[in-house]
């Protein structure tokens, strides 16, 4: 058992629309980050979340931490083909102790 | 930001031989390590972390004497696969982190292993 869920697991949309990527867990983190990963790399942290209620936009990207860091959401505005990847939310424990979320697969079809 | 690199980036080898994959990092210097295993499209699994000159500690399910790992400088970890068998078969990422803030942790592109 995973101590962060992500969900949705797998998302399919058209160039264009707008989703929601959700990070849950019933733990306490310190922090949280959000990683995109391509077939065959490692991943790449796009943003940190450090306090309770924290949102950060990246471009079209936007990231909230939840109150009590115990959950984050990814947002996307008019996702385009090249936003393709995994997305993958880990929280970081005192001890820098990093859990992984089960991932979302995302697919953007031009 | 920091760069971490992998060594092989993919490799293929026999049932029952033994694989070294090497991780890097080449611009800074990294007092804990960690590996990780992936399948397609899923989550990173943590397998061990591993600090400079200590012994790694392993996960939960993760066999230590087929993971050996090595991590004998602050620049250097060792990952390897003895006896492999296809089921060993999966992309392995290791990330370094120990620089000033704990949020920091490097990946490295990873490595494709397939076992035949």
């Amino acid at each position: 058992t995973q101590l962060l869920e992500q969900s949705p697991q797998f998302l399919s949309i058209q160039e264009g629309e707008n989703l929601t990527v959700y990070c849950n867990s019933s733990s306490v983190f310190s922090s949280l980050q959000w990683y995109r990963q391509e077939p065959g790399e490692g991943p790449v942290l796009l943003v940190t979340v450090v306090t309770g209620g924290e949102v950060k936009k990246l471009k079209r990207l936007t990231f909230q931490f939840g109150d009590a860091r115990k959950d984050s959401s990814l947002h996307i505005t008019a996702a385009q083909p090249g936003d393709t990847g995994l997305y993958l939310c880990a929280g970081i424990r005192t001890g820098n102790q990093f859990y992984f979320g089960t991932g979302t697969s995302l697919t953007v079809i031009p | 930001g920091a760069v971490v690199s992998q060594h092989p980036s993919w490799v293929i080898c026999k049932s029952g031989t033994s694989v070294k994959i090497e991780c890097r990092s080449l611009d800074f210097q990294a007092t804990t390590m960690f590996w990780y295993r992936q399948f397609p499209k899923q989550s990173l699994m943590l397998m061990a972390t591993s600090n400079e000159g200590s012994k790694a500690t392993y996960e939960q399910g993760v066999e230590k004497d087929k993971f050996l790992i090595n991590h004998a400088s602050l620049t250097l970890s060792t990952l390897t696969v003895t006896s492999a068998h296809p089921e060993d078969s999966s992309f392995y990422i290791c990330s370094a982190g120990g620089r000033a803030s704990s949020y920091e942790q490097y990946f490295g592109p990873g490595t494709r292993l397939t076992v035949t």
